[in-house]
C-alpha cells in the first residue's frame, strides 16, 4: 500500500466551477498535510498546509482534513484556466519523512 | 529575499561518471530536503538535514548517493557511478523548523539529470 494515494485524473472542470481533489494516506501518525501545485516542467509550489481536523480556507482554496478517515482534500472555487496543473498531496509522517502522492492532473476548460 | 536555488539546472553525463549537485536554501531555513522526481510520479524523499546533521535517509537510497551540508547552509548531493535509472529531476526544498508541526517546504527549480 502506498503511503499517499491520489486519483491521477485527468480531472476536467469548466471555468468558474469548483474543482475537488482528494487524497488518502496510510500512516495514522501523520501530523501535517500539504497541497502543492506543479506546472509541467516546473518544481512544486506550496498552496496550502493543514494539520487540524476541519477546513482551512485561503482565497479560492480550501483544504479539508479528516484524520479519522485519513483523508485530505483540496477545493478550488471559481476555477481558472491558470489553475490547470498537477496537484500533489504530501504528508509528513512520524520521523519527518515526507511522502507525496503521484498527483492529480487538473484541466480547467475556458 | 531569494528562494531556494539549485545548480546546475541541467546535467548530462555518461553512465559511470560521478555528478554533484548544489542547493542553496532560503537563508533563515534550517531544514533542507532532497527529493527525486521522475515523469508522472510525485517527488520521492531521499534525505534531509537539520542544520548540518543528516537526520533521515530513505531506505531506498543507494549507497552511490551521498549528501552533505557541512556548515548548515548549502548542501551537495553526489551520485557516484551514475546509471541510466538515475535520470530524473533532483529537487531540493527547505523549511524553517518551528514548534508547530507544519514544516512547510519550499522547492528550488530542480536539477534535471540525464544519464546517457
Amino acid at each position: 500500500q502506498k503511503e499517499v494515494e491520489q486519483n491521477s485524473g485527468p480531472l476536467s472542470v469548466p471555468e468558474g466551477a469548483i474543482a475537488s481533489l482528494n487524497c488518502t494516506y496510510s500512516d495514522r501518525g501523520s501530523q501535517s498535510f500539504f497541497w502543492y501545485r506543479q506546472y509541467s516542467g516546473k518544481s512544486p509550489e506550496l498552496i496550502m498546509s493543514i494539520y487540524s481536523n476541519g477546513d482551512k480556507e485561503d482565497g479560492r482554496f480550501t483544504a479539508q482534513l479528516n484524520k479519522a478517515s485519513q483523508y485530505v482534500s483540496l477545493l478550488i472555487r471559481d476555477s481558472q484556466p491558470s489553475d490547470s496543473a498537477t496537484y500533489l498531496c504530501a504528508v509528513n509522517s512520524p520521523g519527518n519523512q515526507f511522502y507525496f502522492g503521484t498527483g492529480t492532473s487538473l484541466t480547467v476548460i475556458p | 529575499d531569494t528562494g531556494v536555488s539549485q545548480d546546475p539546472r541541467h546535467k548530462i553525463t555518461k553512465r559511470g561518471q560521478n555528478v554533484t549537485f548544489r542547493c542553496d536554501p532560503i537563508s533563515e531555513h534550517n531544514r533542507l530536503y532532497w527529493y527525486r522526481q521522475t515523469l508522472g510520479q510525485g517527488p520521492e524523499f531521499l534525505t534531509y538535514f537539520q542544520n548540518e546533521a543528516q537526520l533521515e535517509k530513505s531506505r531506498l537510497l543507494s549507497d552511490r548517493f551521498s549528501a552533505e551540508r557541512p556548515k548548515g547552509s548549502f548542501s551537495t548531493l553526489e551520485i557516484q557511478r551514475t546509471e541510466q535509472g538515475d535520470s530524473a529531476m533532483y529537487l531540493c526544498a527547505s523549511s524553517l523548523n518551528s514548534a508547530r508541526p507544519l514544516d512547510e517546504q519550499y522547492f528550488g527549480p530542480g536539477t534535471r539529470l540525464t544519464v546517457t
